[in-house]
């Protein structure tokens, strides 16, 4: 079956822009997380969906990182007036079923200049 | 002092060999502990978790965990040069969310 897909694979923007970053987690998963990942760091939690509720906020850095997950199943993480520090890769996981094993998906690398 | 430890390599073994890849969490509540691989420009991929004290062993991997300790670690048998990719150790406090806290991660360099 298909794994987690995001999209874009590359994304890159100017300092002060807007961007949106998607989501596609493995079908029947419930559980959706997104992480970044900066070169040479393990990932980093930014915030857990459990249906369409974020459950837990607590890792987003700032109020500009909004993610939302309308349907319980695509979400978006939303950035806005990005920052050059916002370059990272981002990271989206989703797990389901009897396990808590997340699986993560090709990532969207976002680079902002 | 960061919540997972790993040493951040890079950790060189000849193929054939056995790479012991250690990883030390402070958070005590700390129930499901999991590793994954990730090769350069990629993103992670599960190879084993664990949840109970002892060793777990799948295939060539291996799989121990201490909880008194704070320790997990990863044993990989007869290294073949596909291993070489960095290894992320990451934990979970299923009561204080579903998030995993990862470590920085070793890399390791398998050498023909």
């Amino acid at each position: 079956g298909a794994g987690v897909s995001q999209t874009p694979s590359n994304k890159v923007t100017e300092k002060g822009k807007y961007v949106e970053l998607r989501c596609d987690p493995i079908s029947g998963h419930t559980a959706l997380y997104w992480y970044r990942q900066s070169l040479g760091q393990g990932p980093e939690f930014l915030i857990y969906f459990q249906g369409t509720g974020a459950a837990d906020d607590s890792g987003l850095p700032n109020d500009r990182f909004f993610a939302v997950r309308p349907e319980g199943s695509v979400s978006t993480l939303k950035i806005q007036r990005t920052e050059r520090g916002d370059s990272a890769v981002y990271l989206c996981a989703s797990a389901g079923g009897s396990t808590d094993t997340q699986y993560f998906g090709p990532g969207t690398r976002l680079t902002v200049l | 002092q960061k919540e997972v430890e790993q040493n951040s390599g890079p950790l060189s073994v000849p193929e054939g060999a056995i790479a012991s890849l250690n990883c030390t969490y402070s958070d005590r509540g700390s129930q499901s502990f999991f590793w994954y691989r990730q090769y350069s420009g990629k993103s992670p991929e599960l190879i084993m978790f664990i949840y109970s004290n002892g060793d777990k062993e799948d295939g060539r991997f291996t799989a121990q965990l201490n909880k008194a300790s704070q320790y997990v670690s990863l044993l990989i048998r007869d290294s073949q040069p596909s291993d070489s990719a960095t290894y992320l150790c990451a934990v979970n406090n299923n009561n204080a969310g579903n998030m995993l806290t990862f470590g920085g991660g070793t890399r390791l360099m398998v050498k023909p």
